[in-house]
C-alpha cells in the first residue's frame, strides 16, 4: 500500500513564527505536491516536485517556499506565519497503477492554525 | 487551461435515496478523469477512475461515466448510506512528458441522514 505520512495532524503557531509542514512517501514516487484546503475553494496548489531539489510553483506560492533534498520527503515552510495561512495543509505523491494511470496518493492532512 | 466545475453542495439525503452530484470539465486533450472521496478529518482517498471516453469507473456502489460529447463526468449511487457522508471531488489528471496536472473541482459535500 502507498503510504503518503504529514508529521502533525494538528498544529498551532503564532503569527510571524516559521513553520515547517513535513510529509514521507514511501514508494520512491518522483513527484509531489502541497495543497492548502479552504472551505469554499476546493483544493489549491501551493508547490509541486518532480524530483530531488526541483520545485514548480503552484497556483497559491506566495508565502510559501518548500524544500526537496531526498526524494521521499518534500517539506513545505511558512516563513513567517500570518493568520491568513490557518487552513488545512494536504501532502500527495503521484503514482502510476498497473493501468498506466497517474494518480494522486494523498496524506491525512495537517490542520494548522495560526493565532 | 484546465478547469472543474462541481454541483455546489451540500447535498442532504435520506438513507437509501438516489445520489447524483455532476460535475463537468474543460480541458486540453485527454485527461483521465477522478472522484475522490474525503471524510471528516482525514485526507483525500481516490473512489474511482476513468482513462477515456465511455469509460465507467466503479467502486463501493458508486459509478461515473467519462463522456466526452458532454465533458461531464456524473457521480452516481442508487441507495446511499449514512457512512456515505463526506466530501466528494471531481477532478481532472494530465500527464504530459514527465510532468503530472491535476486539476480539482471545490467539492460537494454530501450529508445522509438515518
Amino acid at each position: 500500500d502507498v503510504k503518503v505520512t504529514q508529521s502533525s495532524r494538528y498544529l498551532v503557531k503564532r503569527t510571524g513564527e516559521k513553520v515547517f509542514l513535513e510529509c514521507v512517501q514511501d514508494m520512491d514516487h518522483e513527484n509531489m505536491f502541497w495543497y492548502r484546503q479552504d472551505p469554499g475553494l476546493g483544493l489549491r496548489l501551493i508547490y509541486f516536485s518532480y524530483d530531488v531539489k526541483m520545485k514548480e510553483k503552484g497556483d497559491i506560492p506566495e508565502g510559501y517556499s518548500v524544500s526537496r533534498e531526498k526524494k521521499e520527503r518534500f517539506s513545505l515552510i511558512l516563513e513567517s506565519a500570518s493568520t491568513n495561512q490557518t487552513s488545512m495543509y494536504l501532502c500527495a505523491s503521484r503514482y502510476r497503477d498497473r493501468g498506466g494511470t497517474d494518480t494522486q496518493y494523498f496524506g491525512p492532512g495537517t490542520r494548522l492554525t495560526v493565532l | 487551461g484546465n478547469s472543474v466545475t462541481q454541483m455546489e453542495g451540500p447535498v442532504t439525503l435520506s438513507e437509501e435515496a438516489f445520489l447524483t452530484i455532476n460535475c463537468t470539465y474543460t480541458a486540453t486533450g485527454y485527461p483521465s478523469l477522478f472522484w475522490y472521496v474525503q471524510y471528516p478529518g482525514e485526507g483525500l482517498q481516490l473512489l474511482l477512475k476513468a482513462t477515456k471516453a465511455d469509460d465507467k469507473g466503479s467502486n463501493k456502489g458508486f459509478e461515473a461515466t467519462y463522456r466526452k460529447e458532454t465533458t461531464s463526468f456524473h457521480l452516481e449511487k442508487g441507495s446511499v448510506q449514512v457512512s456515505d457522508s463526506a466530501v466528494y471531488f471531481c477532478a481532472l489528471g494530465r500527464s504530459a512528458g514527465g510532468s503530472y496536472i491535476p486539476t480539482f473541482g471545490r467539492g460537494t459535500s454530501l450529508i445522509v441522514h438515518p
